[in-house]
């Protein structure tokens, strides 16, 4: 079944660590996103790609690197882990149509 | 700039109709996208109006009228599993989703 996955769900880790949050798609979608999500507020764009070898930074990319070295993955990189990462992290993907489709999320907590 | 509003909140009763609405401004117009989303869930995308006019897909309509920069979504026969955030996105010209802040559904019986 085409889908799009995210893994951990939920990840609990210290200050300073590096951490990489994995996402991957089945349905062949050039165009994937990251975005970060407090409880009850706005996305807010990380990162996207348009393609393979494809990687542009959003709004709040200061902190954090993607790659896109096949069509389907998607990680995301935080080098050094903060307590104000302390977010849900939601990976996206489009085709040639306006609709996105997100994965389930990863809530991470730094302490 | 670009920016969407949309209300924070609306409560409505179950059985009634509700209507969100969201106005935007942006330098160019390419359409008007909801997304639904429940707690700790993910947004699921629910329609897309690029002309004006309105859209029905069962329980749910989407309008949209350009020359007002004005959208809602619609939902009728509200039932408890609607509760949830409602987003309204639109497109730049790099097919970025510029959003709004979501407007949080409460439903009582």
């Amino acid at each position: 079944e085409a889908d799009i996955y995210q893994t951990p769900r939920y990840l609990v880790i210290g200050t300073g660590k590096k951490i990489t949050l994995e996402c991957s798609q089945t349905m062949g979608h050039d165009k994937m996103y990251w975005y970060q999500q407090d409880p009850g507020m706005e996305l807010h764009l990380i990162h996207y790609s348009y393609g393979v070898n494809s990687t542009e930074k959003g709004d709040l990319s200061s902190e954090s690197t993607v790659s896109r070295i096949r069509t389907e993955h998607f990680p995301l990189t935080l080098e050094s882990a903060r307590p104000s990462h302390t977010s849900q992290y939601l990976c996206a993907s489009s085709g040639t149509g306006y609709g996105y489709t997100f994965g389930s999320g990863t809530r991470l907590t730094v302490v | 700039g670009q920016s969407l509003e949309q209300p924070s909140e609306v409560t409505a009763v179950e059985g009634a109709i509700v209507q969100i609405n969201c106005t935007y401004q942006t330098s160019g117009f390419y359409g008007l996208s909801w997304y639904q989303q429940h707690d700790g869930g993910a947004p699921t995308f629910l329609s897309y109006n690029a002309l004006d006019g309105l859209e029905e897909t069962g329980r749910f309509s989407s309008f949209l009228s350009r020359s007002d920069s004005y959208g809602y979504l619609l939902l009728q026969e509200l039932q408890m599993k609607d509760s949830a955030s409602y987003f309204c996105a639109v497109p730049d010209s790099n097919y970025q989703l510029i959003w709004g802040a979501g407007t949080k559904l409460i439903i009582k019986p």
